[in-house]
């Protein structure tokens, strides 16, 4: 059974410091999705990451992955209010209409 | 470009009561996904579709039922709903080709059973 585990669940940042946030899974997995959901929200697709070693950035969050660790980083540079949500990754087996999802890791950014 | 629409967006239902959730996509994706969100769980899959008239379970299929009968629409039934079906519900849809290929979540549906 696969299983993605996400740590911290919850995370106060400060404003402009950096950030790593880390993403587990048990299994084998073809590929790893990043999500963003705000209060009340949908999920809005942020990262979709595909081989070993492939890193994406998007504005100040890099995320990256390692499929030998199955792990996924998600790094935030100088954190600002704008990013306080919740981040969720998630793995799929190829199909990905058939994605786990880890709990979800809830950010929130204090000046 | 509409993307996945979902309806209704709130519901109230009492226990044994049946309804039907709605969720359409015009992207005309082949996989469509059924998920369940529950405060500190994530998401959990309950059914799954990768094209019309094929459906399968998902890690909390029970008291669902689903069929696609097209590509564009994927409904997920509550034959006799329950108080653990309390939950907000996502519906997604994917394309079927390969490289970097995402999930596109619709809006969600809040359904509180009492």
């Amino acid at each position: 059974e696969l299983k993605v585990e996400q740590n911290p669940l919850f995370l106060s940042m400060q404003e402009e410091k950096n950030y790593t946030i880390y993403c587990n899974y048990s299994t084998t997995s073809d590929r790893l999705y990043w999500y963003r959901q705000d209060p009340g929200k949908s999920l809005e697709s942020l990262f979709v990451l595909l081989s070993n070693g492939a890193v994406k950035q998007e504005g100040r969050l890099m995320a990256s992955l390692d499929t030998k660790a199955r792990l996924s980083t998600l790094h935030i540079t100088a954190a600002v209010h704008d990013l306080s949500a919740t981040y969720f990754c998630a793995v799929g087996p190829g199909a990905n209409s058939k994605l786990t999802f880890g709990k979800g890791i809830t950010l929130s950014v204090r000046p | 470009n509409a993307g996945v629409t979902q309806t209704p967006k709130f519901q109230v239902l009492k226990t044994g009561q049946s309804m039907t959730l709605q969720c359409a996509q015009d992207m005309n994706h082949e996989y469509m996904s059924w998920y369940r969100q529950d405060p500190g769980m994530g998401l959990r899959l309950i059914h799954y579709s990768v094209g019309a008239g094929i459906t399968d379970q998902g890690e909390v299929p029970n008291g669902y039922n689903v069929s696609r009968s097209t590509t564009e629409d994927f409904p997920l039934r509550l034959l006799s709903a329950a108080p653990s079906q309390t939950s907000v519900y996502f519906c997604a849809s994917s394309s079927a080709g390969g490289g970097n290929t995402e999930a596109f979540f619709g809006q969600g549906t809040r359904l509180t059973v009492v």
